[in-house]
């Protein structure tokens, strides 16, 4: 597709299980980026991948986020044992040239968790 | 320090006038983009306008343009002629150099909340 894509677009579980976020993004963008967003606030960076470069988990806010992503396609977001503080909208986005300052970041429509 | 502060409450404008949205960042990396995204109720993230610091000229995108001012550290948004639609969240964020091949995220700003009344 033209954009990146993310699904699924709501995601309802319980508290305790795991989740996995999907994210394709545009063709040819070799960095993606994942950011969290809870209701009202501002976006908050996850994790960032880069080629075959390691990715930076800094932003990762505890050990039951990993995420993955093959080659320079596909990336899955996973939350293991999901809690309520979990609820939020997670965007993937992707840019053209990563460590370009001139780029911006293209994002997808988001996947909307809510942990019950 | 934040690095990119947005510290307006809800901002209101009537239909066809200009609105002012302010930001201002802290970095002390030469090379840095600053951008602006609007987020409707939708949840998608559009991309509006960017400015680079090197940039001699404010950016322009139609309605949008971009007051920069360097020794300040401010990248204010102005939105002419408000429209209806204009009504969503926006953000500023800023993407330092740092170093090539490091990462380059984009940090946001908490966002403002723009009405636009007919």
């Amino acid at each position: 597709g033209a954009g990146v894509s993310q699904s699924p677009s709501n995601k309802v579980t319980e508290k305790g299980k795991d989740v996995e976020l999907r994210c394709d993004p545009i063709s040819g963008h070799t960095a993606l980026y994942w950011y969290r967003q809870r209701l009202g606030q501002g976006l908050e960076f996850l994790i960032y991948f880069q080629g075959n470069s390691a990715p930076d988990k800094s932003g990762l806010p505890s050990d039951r986020f990993s995420a993955e992503r093959t080659g320079e396609s596909v990336s899955t977001l996973t939350i293991q044992r999901t809690q309520q503080e979990d609820s939020a909208v997670y965007l993937c986005a992707s840019s053209s040239r990563q460590s370009s300052y001139n780029s911006p970041l293209h994002f997808g429509n988001g996947t909307r968790l809510t942990v019950t | 320090a934040q690095k990119i502060t947005q510290t307006q409450p809800g901002m209101f404008v009537q239909e066809k006038e200009a609105v002012t949205l302010d930001c201002t960042y802290d970095t002390s990396d030469p090379s840095y983009g600053l951008f602006w995204y609007k987020q409707p109720s939708s949840g998608e993230m559009i991309f509006l306008i960017y400015q680079g610091s090197y940039d001699q000229q404010n950016a322009t995108e139609g309605r949008y343009s971009l007051n920069f001012q360097k020794a300040r550290k401010s990248a204010n948004l102005v939105i002419s002629a408000s429209q209806l639609g204009d009504s969503a969240m926006y953000f500023c964020a800023m993407r330092e150099l740092i170093r090539p091949g490091a990462n380059s995220k984009l940090t946001f700003g908490k966002g403002i909340t723009l009405s636009v009344r007919p």
